[in-house]
């Protein structure tokens, strides 16, 4: 079964500093590009960032460029996110999904993870 | 605000059809390939359509995806109660930095 699990999701100041782990299973993760994803409560789906699954590309919002850097460990089966100089807007849950092609940059998700929340907040 | 435009709400009494529909332009619907996911209340997102108007195994055949030109659709038929929902509209934008837009959302009432 493929499965998508986030966590390192907290309650931490405007400023402050935080990484996201996913950690896949059930599928061959070298061969995917995988996105990190935000919805902010009551609000709609916030595409973030992705990571190419030949690792020659990677994609940011325009609300996080510069701020949020993603990354990969095909050897741990894992993706990340770190979030710098947080504010309160990027107060989200954040979902790891998969692209549903493998070897291809992005035609779109199947699979998403569970979500992990982060709450900026002073 | 979302380069697709997807209608806030929709409704329809159960066993009816419902049409859930996505407006784009030539840099995102017209080339590529539209995907439609289902957020039931407290749930992460599902994906229900892919590549247009393919559905992945388990999504009823009741739901079924369409484009043209620039828009696309997603039909609901024989409508029960637990498609109460949020649903998404999703694609490729070849005109913006990031490669993956999100319709704003289509809340859907089963009254």
């Amino acid at each position: 079964e493929v499965q998508l699990v986030e966590s390192g999701g907290v309650v931490i100041q405007p400023g402050g500093s935080l990484r996201l782990t996913c950690a896949a299973s059930g599928f061959t993760f070298k061969d995917y590009t995988v996105h990190w994803v935000r919805q902010a409560p009551g609000k709609g789906l916030e595409w973030v960032s992705l990571f190419s699954w030949d690792g020659v590309t990677t994609y940011y919002a325009d609300s996080v460029k510069d701020r949020f850097t993603i990354s990969r460990d095909n050897s741990k089966n894992s993706l990340y996110l770190q979030m710098n100089s947080l504010r309160t807007e990027d107060t989200a849950i954040y979902y790891c999904v998969k692209e549903d092609t493998p070897k291809v940059d992005y035609y779109g998700m199947d699979v998403w993870g569970q979500g992990t929340t982060v709450t900026v907040s002073s | 605000q979302s380069v697709l435009t997807q209608p806030p709400s929709a409704s329809g009494l159960p066993g009816q059809r419902v049409a859930i529909s996505c407006s784009g332009s030539s840099s995102n619907i017209g080339p590529n390939f539209v995907y439609w996911y289902q957020q039931l209340p407290g749930m992460a997102p599902k994906l229900l359509i892919y590549k247009n108007n393919q559905r992945p195994s388990g999504v009823p055949d009741r739901f079924s995806g369409s484009k043209s030109g620039t828009s696309a659709s997603l039909a609901i038929s024989g409508l029960r109660s637990e498609d109460e929902a949020v649903y998404y509209c999703a694609v490729w934008d070849d005109s913006l930095s990031g490669p993956r837009v999100f319709g704003g959302g289509t809340h859907l009432t089963v009254l």
